[in-house]
């Protein structure tokens, strides 16, 4: 069964950059019909998209983030990470990641609109001082 | 951005009675490669949200059958047939038609 953990500090100081991982076990981040993604929660704004990628290192990002954000992925380590420069209060919420898989056609031209079909458990990330 | 949303955004219903969530999209979201990316999800307190339909009407590995998707191009529904305890949660749905990805902003499903 395929899991998938993030980790990292919960605690960040404005102006800071948060960093997050996850590791992904039970299977392997290597496949092209995969993408990787991160997801965010906060009360305010509900679920949001932050960006997604492939093990080949193929990206897409929520315009809105993209300026501050970075993701990258680690296949030796079967990992993928997420790196959120100068944070604002605003960045507080649960942090998500998520793998991306086209469950009806399993095509790897269609990995990046793939469905979301299995998710961390989710990590809180405060941002204060 | 495609603006996703939903009606009701709370729902009260009765154990055992059918429920039904309406999603529209601001934007057709049949892509050019003939697909419909829009799914479902589940999110019950305390945990991560869960796939429950992928393609508009198709249920995830595990989805019990009184969970159906239907519509097209802009309007969208999830069905659930008769209610059960455990289907108390917040329903999103989410597009990936178009870059970047977005959600509605949920219904709260609540029993009465």
């Amino acid at each position: 069964q395929l899991q998938l953990q993030e980790s990292g500090p919960g605690l960040v100081k404005p102006s800071q950059t948060l960093s997050l991982t996850c590791t992904v076990s039970g299977g392997s981040i290597s496949s092209d019909t995969y993408y990787w993604g991160w997801i965010r929660q906060s009360p305010g704004k509900g679920l949001e998209w932050i960006a997604s990628l492939s093990y080949s290192g193929t990206t897409y990002y929520n315009p809105s983030l993209q300026s501050r954000v970075t993701v990258s992925v680690d296949t030796s380590k079967n990992q993928f990470s997420l790196r959120l420069s100068s944070v604002i209060a605003a960045d507080t919420a649960v942090y998500y990641c998520a793998r991306s898989y086209d469950v009806l056609n399993g095509y790897s031209t269609t990995a990046p609109r793939g469905d979301f079909d299995y998710w961390g458990q989710g990590t809180l990330v405060t941002v204060s001082s | 951005d495609i603006v996703m949303t939903q009606t009701p955004l709370s729902s009260p219903v009765t154990l055992g009675q059918p429920a039904s969530i309406s999603c529209r999209s601001s934007h057709s979201l049949v892509h050019p490669d003939g697909n419909t990316y829009l799914s479902w999800l589940q999110q019950r307190p305390g945990q991560p949200p869960r796939l429950l339909i992928y393609k508009i009407s198709n249920r995830f590995s595990g989805v019990p059958d009184r969970f159906s998707g239907s519509g097209a191009g802009t309007d969208f529904t999830l069905k659930i047939s008769r209610v059960e305890p455990e289907d108390v949660a917040v329903y999103y749905c989410t597009q990936a038609t178009l870059f970047p990805i977005t959600f509605g902003p949920g219904t709260r499903l609540e029993i009465k």
